[in-house]
Parts: structure tokens; sequence; C-alpha cells
């Protein structure tokens, strides 16, 4: 079965800071890959996927992932953070044709004025 | 276009009491799945109802029960209720069961504390 890693509970970073956020998966064949957000009292809110093709993904509120096949990973990145952005962020792997996706336990995300 | 919503917004039961929690899925989508989001943990799939059906199941016991309406509204009913039940209730919608390509839209969940 598949499942996700995100290694770092929480990460601080200071406003206009670069940001990457860890996942490592494990499934056999090639995974559907996306990363979540989640703010809080709200519900989760996709930033972007992997399914295919170009292994750079480009996401919402300028936010991008790479998958990296070798490594088993799909991290998150971000040039620069606003405040705005401090959140729980939840990778997670789904299935070609299976409806059990996966979550990672999450990283809080605080940012520093 | 709606998106989204679940009710309520918080419940707080005994153990040993049952529990229905409602999700009304977004416009035009004919699937529901749900979620359980303990604290400090991603979310967990429970289940999926596609067009009325039940259509795959995570690893929860039976007394996790669900409906689909034909308006594709859905309800998880909990019975027998365990303190290890308290969580956050995420339902999703998405259009076209069966397969994580299809994108999910998830509502602002039911937080669910068993006593």
């Amino acid at each position: 079965a598949q499942s996700v890693t995100q290694p770092d509970i929480h990460i601080t970073v200071s406003e206009g800071a670069s940001l990457e956020l860890r996942c490592n998966y494990s499934y056999g064949a090639t995974p559907y890959l996306f990363w979540y957000v989640q703010s809080p009292g709200q519900g989760l809110q996709l930033l972007l996927k992997y399914f295919s093709g170009d292994t750079l993904v480009q996401g919402i509120k300028g936010f991008e992932a790479e998958f990296k096949r070798s490594q088993s990973s799909f991290n998150l990145r971000k040039p620069s953070v606003h405040w705005s952005d401090a959140a729980e962020y939840f990778c997670a792997v789904g299935r070609v044709n299976n409806n059990d996706m996966r979550f990672g336990a999450g990283t809080r995300l605080t940012v520093k004025p | 276009e709606t998106g989204v919503t679940q009710s309520p917004t918080h419940l707080i039961k005994t153990r040993g009491q049952q529990v229905t929690l409602r999700c009304s899925s977004q416009s035009g989508h004919n699937t529901v799945s749900w979620y359980q989001q303990a604290l400090g943990q991603g979310p967990q799939f429970i289940f999926q109802y596609y067009r009325e059906e039940e259509n795959g199941r995570g690893n929860f016991p039976p007394r996790f029960s669900g409906l689909q309406f034909p308006n594709y509204s859905s309800e998880l009913n909990v019975n027998a209720l365990e303190l290890d039940d308290s969580a956050l209730y995420l339902c999703a919608s998405s259009l076209g069961g069966g397969s994580s390509y299809n994108e999910q839209f998830f509502g602002p969940g039911t937080r669910l504390t068993v006593l």
C-alpha cells in the first residue's frame, strides 16, 4: 500500500524567505501526488498535483513542487513566503483506479514577521 | 457555485452513542469521500460514495457507515462511539468516482468530541 512521510512536523521561516517542505512517498508504480493546505477552521485546499509529464509542477499561490522518482520525493517550494502562508501543509499520494488517497501527518508552517 | 458544506460544525457525544454527520457536495459532483483527521494527523480515508453506492473503503470498522442520496449529498454514521473517534471529519466531493485523478474539494469539517 502507498504511504507518505513528511519528516518535518513544524517549520518556522521569516517572511520573505524561501520555503521547502519535504515529502517522501512509498508506492510501487508511478503515483499521483498532491499538496494540500489547511488553515485553521478550513477544509483542505489543493495547491498542486502531479500525475505525469513535467516533473516540476506549478500550483496556486506561487507554490511549486518537484517529483523526483529516484528519491521518492515530492518537495514543495516557494521562493518568498508571505505571512498568509502560515498553515498546515499535507502531502498525499493516490493511485490510478483507486480512491484511497493517503496523506502524510502534515507540516505546520509558522511565518515570522 | 456552492462549495462543499458540512453540518454540524461541532458535536459532543458520549461513549456508546451514535452520531450522524452530513455533507452537501459541490454542485455537479456525484462522488463524496469521507475522511477522519485525528488531532495532529493527516486525514485518513474512511469510504467513498459514487452514485449512491459505496465505492471503496479504508481500514475502518463496520460501525462506520454511510449513505448517499439522489441529490449526491451524503451522511456518515458512526455507531457505538469510542473515545478514539474524537476527530475532525472531512467530506470531499468530486466528479467521477474510483480514481484519485479526480480533484476532490473539501468541506470545512465537523469536529466530533466523544466524552
